[in-house]
């Protein structure tokens, strides 16, 4: 089966430019999950859904960062406007709702440069 | 927020030798996980961990589940060239469908041939 797809790999934009990323799961799953490591540092929690429905957005940093998942399907990460702090590797994953934590699979990231 | 503390921070070792690192919580966690990233790809679960006191091996990595359920280790034994990556460590506490994930800052492992 095709595992957690991202695109694109690799963005670099400038400060106050907008940047959309995006994530295809594995398809069944309806669990989808949105993480971000900034350089050096762990790797952080921003939201999850489960279909269509935003179930956690306990972790985006501020209202800049719009997450959709239109249909329950792939899911989109806007940041408008990015900063500079904005920069990192932004991870998602999946996983079936009774899957456990070894069917949870991430994607390789989308790594953000803005400059 | 809960964190996890991670050491060390990075290592440099020779092919063929152990290795161990491990995690610090502030707060209890009721499943703690071991992931590995290679570079330019996602992190994978190496090992899942359930019960406290618990020791669980897959191949040549081991780790155990604090008594406290607040720290975690992974050993690696007898490492080789692609043993190389990133290696967190991630804690979590199940309830509902919800697998929200606390990581750590990670461990860069570097293994001269």
């Amino acid at each position: 089966e095709a595992g957690v797809t991202q695109f694109p790999s690799h963005s670099v934009i400038e400060k106050g430019q907008t940047v959309t990323l995006r994530c295809d799961p594995i398809s069944g799953h309806d669990n989808l999950y949105w993480y971000r490591r900034v350089m050096g540092k762990e790797i952080k929690f921003l939201l999850h859904f489960v279909k269509e429905s935003k179930q956690d957005e306990s972790g985006m940093p501020n209202n800049r960062f719009l997450a959709e998942r239109t249909g329950g399907t792939y899911s989109t990460l806007k940041v408008q406007p990015a900063e500079l702090e904005d920069s990192g590797v932004y991870f998602c994953a999946s996983s079936l709702r009774t899957g456990g934590v070894y069917g949870y699979t991430f994607g390789s990231g989308t790594r953000l440069t803005v400059v | 927020g809960q964190q996890l503390n991670q050491s060390p921070q990075s290592m440099f070792i020779q092919e063929g030798e152990d290795v161990s690192m491990n995690c610090t919580s502030s707060s209890i966690f009721n499943t703690w996980l071991w992931y590995k990233q290679d570079p330019g790809e996602g992190p994978v679960l190496l090992i899942a961990l359930y019960k406290a006191g618990e020791l669980t091996s897959n191949g040549r990595l081991t780790a155990q589940f604090g008594i406290t359920r607040k720290d975690s280790f992974l050993n690696i034994s007898a490492s080789i060239p692609s043993d190389v990556g990133i290696y967190f460590c991630a804690g979590y506490n199940s309830g509902g469908s919800n697998y929200k994930l606390t990581f750590g800052k990670g461990t860069l492992l570097t293994v001269n041939p």
